[in-house]
Protein backbone atom coordinates (compact mmCIF):
# COMPACT_ATOMS: atom_id res chain seq x y z
CA UNK A 1 0.00 0.00 0.00
CA UNK A 2 1.92 2.88 -1.03
CA UNK A 3 1.39 5.84 1.53
CA UNK A 4 2.26 9.66 1.49
CA UNK A 5 1.79 11.25 5.18
CA UNK A 6 2.20 14.85 6.38
CA UNK A 7 1.94 16.03 9.74
CA UNK A 8 -2.18 17.46 10.42
CA UNK A 9 -0.96 20.29 12.15
CA UNK A 10 -1.92 22.78 12.72
CA UNK A 11 1.25 24.66 11.88
CA UNK A 12 1.06 28.05 13.40
CA UNK A 13 3.53 31.10 12.30
CA UNK A 14 3.13 34.58 12.48
CA UNK A 15 2.89 37.03 9.44
CA UNK A 16 6.30 37.26 7.59
CA UNK A 17 7.99 34.14 9.37
CA UNK A 18 8.84 30.89 6.78
CA UNK A 19 6.31 28.05 6.62
CA UNK A 20 7.70 24.67 6.34
CA UNK A 21 5.71 21.68 5.39
CA UNK A 22 6.90 18.60 5.04
CA UNK A 23 5.55 14.77 3.60
CA UNK A 24 7.12 11.36 3.65
CA UNK A 25 6.47 8.93 0.73
CA UNK A 26 6.49 5.17 1.08
CA UNK A 27 6.72 4.59 -2.50
CA UNK A 28 10.48 4.77 -4.07
CA UNK A 29 9.83 4.57 -7.42
CA UNK A 30 7.46 8.29 -7.37
CA UNK A 31 9.10 10.29 -9.68
CA UNK A 32 6.71 13.42 -9.12
CA UNK A 33 5.72 15.53 -6.99
CA UNK A 34 3.05 18.19 -5.91
CA UNK A 35 1.83 20.58 -3.79
CA UNK A 36 -1.57 21.41 -3.57
CA UNK A 37 -3.34 24.10 -1.38
CA UNK A 38 -6.80 23.76 -0.14
CA UNK A 39 -8.92 26.60 0.91
CA UNK A 40 -11.99 26.12 3.50
CA UNK A 41 -14.91 24.68 1.48
CA UNK A 42 -12.79 24.76 -1.73
CA UNK A 43 -10.83 22.59 -3.83
CA UNK A 44 -7.37 21.43 -4.35
CA UNK A 45 -5.40 24.36 -6.09
CA UNK A 46 -2.21 23.35 -7.73
CA UNK A 47 0.64 25.70 -6.53
CA UNK A 48 4.04 23.41 -7.07
CA UNK A 49 5.36 20.13 -8.80
CA UNK A 50 9.27 18.90 -8.34
CA UNK A 51 10.44 15.82 -9.47
CA UNK A 52 14.14 16.13 -9.70
CA UNK A 53 16.46 16.64 -6.30
CA UNK A 54 16.98 19.32 -4.88
CA UNK A 55 15.14 22.82 -5.09
CA UNK A 56 12.59 24.48 -6.96
CA UNK A 57 11.17 28.08 -6.22
CA UNK A 58 8.44 29.76 -7.32
CA UNK A 59 7.71 33.76 -5.59
CA UNK A 60 7.46 32.69 -1.92
CA UNK A 61 7.39 29.18 -2.46
CA UNK A 62 9.91 26.65 -2.43
CA UNK A 63 10.03 22.78 -3.21
CA UNK A 64 12.57 20.63 -1.43
CA UNK A 65 13.04 16.90 -2.53
CA UNK A 66 15.29 14.44 -1.38
CA UNK A 67 14.60 10.56 -3.16
CA UNK A 68 16.72 8.97 -0.82
CA UNK A 69 15.12 9.79 1.99
CA UNK A 70 11.66 9.47 0.31
CA UNK A 71 11.22 13.13 1.47
CA UNK A 72 9.49 16.05 -0.11
CA UNK A 73 8.93 19.46 1.71
CA UNK A 74 7.51 23.60 1.07
CA UNK A 75 8.57 26.35 2.37
CA UNK A 76 6.57 29.34 2.35
CA UNK A 77 8.51 32.56 2.59
CA UNK A 78 7.27 35.96 3.95
CA UNK A 79 3.79 34.24 5.55
CA UNK A 80 0.48 36.40 4.87
CA UNK A 81 -2.30 35.31 6.39
CA UNK A 82 -3.70 34.30 2.81
CA UNK A 83 -1.50 31.63 2.61
CA UNK A 84 -3.82 30.19 5.72
CA UNK A 85 -5.07 27.06 4.31
CA UNK A 86 -4.50 23.39 4.34
CA UNK A 87 -1.62 21.75 2.11
CA UNK A 88 -1.85 18.48 1.00
CA UNK A 89 1.09 16.71 -0.84
CA UNK A 90 0.42 14.09 -3.49
CA UNK A 91 2.95 11.81 -5.15
CA UNK A 92 2.46 9.89 -8.46
CA UNK A 93 0.83 6.42 -7.83
CA UNK A 94 3.62 4.98 -10.38
CA UNK A 95 0.77 4.43 -13.14
CA UNK A 96 -1.65 6.54 -15.46
CA UNK A 97 -1.08 9.71 -13.32
CA UNK A 98 -3.29 8.42 -10.66
CA UNK A 99 -1.66 10.45 -7.29
CA UNK A 100 -1.79 9.35 -3.67
CA UNK A 101 -2.43 12.55 -1.59
CA UNK A 102 -1.42 13.06 1.89
CA UNK A 103 -4.27 13.97 4.54
CA UNK A 104 -3.25 17.45 4.90
CA UNK A 105 -1.36 20.11 6.62
CA UNK A 106 -3.39 23.00 7.96
CA UNK A 107 -1.38 26.01 7.81
CA UNK A 108 -2.71 29.31 9.91
CA UNK A 109 -0.91 32.74 9.25
CA UNK A 110 -1.32 34.70 12.89
CA UNK A 111 -1.24 38.45 11.56
CA UNK B 1 -10.00 28.48 -20.06
CA UNK B 2 -12.65 26.68 -18.30
CA UNK B 3 -11.75 24.34 -15.71
CA UNK B 4 -12.96 20.72 -14.56
CA UNK B 5 -17.00 21.40 -14.29
CA UNK B 6 -18.69 19.70 -11.76
CA UNK B 7 -22.72 19.56 -11.23
CA UNK B 8 -24.63 19.69 -8.65
CA UNK B 9 -22.44 22.06 -6.36
CA UNK B 10 -24.87 21.01 -3.43
CA UNK B 11 -27.33 17.67 -3.29
CA UNK B 12 -29.05 17.02 -0.57
CA UNK B 13 -31.69 13.58 -0.61
CA UNK B 14 -33.02 11.14 1.34
CA UNK B 15 -31.72 7.58 2.23
CA UNK B 16 -32.38 5.25 -0.16
CA UNK B 17 -32.36 7.91 -3.21
CA UNK B 18 -29.99 7.66 -6.52
CA UNK B 19 -27.47 10.20 -6.58
CA UNK B 20 -25.76 11.36 -9.79
CA UNK B 21 -22.94 13.87 -10.01
CA UNK B 22 -21.42 14.68 -13.33
CA UNK B 23 -18.13 15.93 -14.30
CA UNK B 24 -16.86 17.72 -17.54
CA UNK B 25 -13.24 17.44 -17.88
CA UNK B 26 -10.63 20.20 -19.49
CA UNK B 27 -11.06 19.95 -22.97
CA UNK B 28 -8.19 17.99 -24.28
CA UNK B 29 -7.16 16.17 -20.79
CA UNK B 30 -7.64 12.10 -21.65
CA UNK B 31 -7.60 10.98 -17.50
CA UNK B 32 -10.34 11.60 -15.47
CA UNK B 33 -10.85 10.82 -11.40
CA UNK B 34 -13.35 10.95 -8.60
CA UNK B 35 -12.28 11.48 -5.69
CA UNK B 36 -14.02 11.47 -2.14
CA UNK B 37 -13.35 13.74 1.01
CA UNK B 38 -14.11 13.83 4.58
CA UNK B 39 -12.54 14.78 7.45
CA UNK B 40 -11.67 11.67 9.11
CA UNK B 41 -10.48 9.93 5.46
CA UNK B 42 -8.90 12.90 3.82
CA UNK B 43 -9.17 12.39 -0.07
CA UNK B 44 -9.91 9.15 -1.19
CA UNK B 45 -9.90 8.11 -4.90
CA UNK B 46 -12.69 6.29 -5.99
CA UNK B 47 -11.99 5.21 -9.69
CA UNK B 48 -10.16 6.79 -12.62
CA UNK B 49 -10.41 6.96 -16.50
CA UNK B 50 -7.82 7.24 -18.88
CA UNK B 51 -9.10 7.60 -22.52
CA UNK B 52 -12.69 7.09 -21.15
CA UNK B 53 -11.54 3.20 -19.81
CA UNK B 54 -11.79 2.69 -16.35
CA UNK B 55 -7.91 1.72 -15.05
CA UNK B 56 -8.62 1.45 -11.52
CA UNK B 57 -12.09 1.04 -9.60
CA UNK B 58 -10.10 -0.30 -6.09
CA UNK B 59 -11.60 2.52 -4.31
CA UNK B 60 -15.24 2.10 -5.11
CA UNK B 61 -16.72 1.48 -1.52
CA UNK B 62 -19.14 -1.30 -2.48
CA UNK B 63 -21.54 -1.94 -5.25
CA UNK B 64 -23.91 1.11 -4.72
CA UNK B 65 -20.91 3.18 -6.73
CA UNK B 66 -20.75 2.69 -10.57
CA UNK B 67 -18.99 5.33 -12.84
CA UNK B 68 -19.12 5.76 -16.50
CA UNK B 69 -17.20 7.91 -18.91
CA UNK B 70 -19.17 7.40 -22.05
CA UNK B 71 -17.17 10.26 -23.94
CA UNK B 72 -14.23 12.30 -23.73
CA UNK B 73 -16.03 15.22 -22.32
CA UNK B 74 -18.47 13.46 -19.49
CA UNK B 75 -18.37 11.49 -16.98
CA UNK B 76 -20.93 10.36 -14.13
CA UNK B 77 -20.57 8.94 -10.58
CA UNK B 78 -23.96 7.28 -9.09
CA UNK B 79 -25.08 6.07 -5.76
CA UNK B 80 -28.09 4.05 -5.89
CA UNK B 81 -28.93 3.44 -3.33
CA UNK B 82 -27.11 6.19 -1.07
CA UNK B 83 -26.48 6.16 2.43
CA UNK B 84 -25.87 9.17 4.94
CA UNK B 85 -22.30 7.95 5.72
CA UNK B 86 -21.95 8.37 1.61
CA UNK B 87 -22.26 12.48 3.13
CA UNK B 88 -19.04 14.00 1.51
CA UNK B 89 -17.53 15.88 -0.28
CA UNK B 90 -16.80 14.71 -4.32
CA UNK B 91 -14.37 15.79 -6.48
CA UNK B 92 -13.58 15.62 -10.12
CA UNK B 93 -10.38 16.09 -11.27
CA UNK B 94 -8.58 15.68 -15.05
CA UNK B 95 -5.31 15.49 -16.47
CA UNK B 96 -3.58 15.33 -19.74
CA UNK B 97 -1.94 12.24 -19.60
CA UNK B 98 2.06 13.37 -19.83
CA UNK B 99 5.24 12.82 -18.16
CA UNK B 100 4.77 15.04 -14.98
CA UNK B 101 1.28 16.99 -15.71
CA UNK B 102 -0.67 17.49 -12.64
CA UNK B 103 -4.12 17.04 -12.12
CA UNK B 104 -7.00 19.75 -12.05
CA UNK B 105 -9.56 19.51 -9.60
CA UNK B 106 -13.32 21.05 -10.27
CA UNK B 107 -15.05 22.73 -7.68
CA UNK B 108 -16.65 19.45 -6.03
CA UNK B 109 -20.31 18.50 -5.32
CA UNK B 110 -20.88 18.71 -1.40
CA UNK B 111 -23.74 15.76 -0.78
CA UNK B 112 -25.84 15.40 1.84
CA UNK B 113 -27.66 11.91 2.96
CA UNK B 114 -30.64 12.29 5.41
Amino acid sequence: QKEVEQNSGPLSVPEGAIASLNCTYSDRGSQSFFWYRQYSGKSPELIMFIYSNGDKEDGRFTAQLNKASQYVSLLIRDSQPSDSATYLCAVDGGSQGNLIFGKGTKLSVKP
Amino acid sequence: DAGVIQSPRHEVTEMGQEVTLRCKPISGHNSLFWYRQTMMRGLELLIYFNNNVPIDDSGMPEDRFSAKMPNASFSTLKIQPSEPRDSAVYFCASRLDRRYQPQHFGDGTRLSIL
